[in-house]
């Protein structure tokens, strides 16, 4: 059946190095958001595409943090250099947007543990 | 400012009990809730969503219930069961301005044998 994939599943890097997070959307869904988890501030929206155009990433710190759609099949998230702040588990999501973004059900990938020593 | 909160950040039911799990929202403009369930090692999965136009909606044993006057919503599993144990999320946006989803902070929920 039709799912959200991410790779790599774990990432344990050091400070100061660059991540890169990979998110392959369900085929046909034209809308894909990136989020990240932690205990303490929850499941945080990031960014989001529509149509593998970037419509908001407010979310993201824009000094380290990017976001892109190379292709349909393909969304990354990159974090360069990366933080132990920015230890997390990274989800990426896809929805087929019929309606609005957020009111179209969004399909979860099973996310990136992100580990910055 | 804008929250969504839970009122109790874990839940334990007997295995065969309904469970209610309850969620706050403070934003009066949304309009859109959705509730999420997230498994160990998971991502988050869809359960069910209502819109502000309704205040009762029901799934396959799952049924959520929307008070607007306190915006307060709820979500009710019949005959709880060993897989319904997980981290749920309540969510709130607003439908017709495609504003951003909001989650709240989860409740855990164990199921006794």
């Amino acid at each position: 059946d039709a799912r959200v994939t991410q790779t790599p599943r774990h990432k344990v890097t050091e400070m100061g190095q660059e991540v890169t997070m990979r998110c392959q959307p369900i085929l046909g869904h034209n809308t894909v958001f990136w989020y990240r988890q932690t205990m303490m501030q929850g499941l945080e929206l990031l960014a989001y595409f529509r149509n593998r155009a970037p419509l908001d990433d407010s979310g993201m710190p824009k000094d380290r943090f990017s976001a892109e759609m190379p292709d349909a099949t393909l969304a990354t998230l990159k974090i360069q250099p990366s933080e132990p702040r920015d230890s997390a588990v990274y989800f990426c999501a896809s929805g087929p947007t019929l309606g609005t973004p957020f009111t179209d059900t969004q399909y979860f990938g099973p996310g990136t543990r992100l580990t910055v020593l | 400012g804008e929250s969504v909160g839970l009122h109790l950040p874990t839940l334990s039911v007997q295995e065969g009990d309904n469970s209610i799990i309850n969620c706050a929202y403070s934003n009066s403009a949304s309009d859109y809730f959705i509730w999420y369930k997230q498994e160990s090692g998971k991502g988050p999965q869809f359960i069910i969503d209502i819109r502000s136009n309704m205040d009762k909606r029901q799934g396959q044993r799952v049924t959520v219930l929307l008070n607007k006057t306190v915006k307060h919503l709820s979500l009710q599993i019949a005959a709880t069961q060993p897989g319904d144990s997980a981290v749920y999320f309540c969510a709130e946006t607003h439908y017709s301005s495609a504003s951003k989803i909001i989650f709240g902070s989860g409740t855990r929920l164990s199921i006794r044998p």
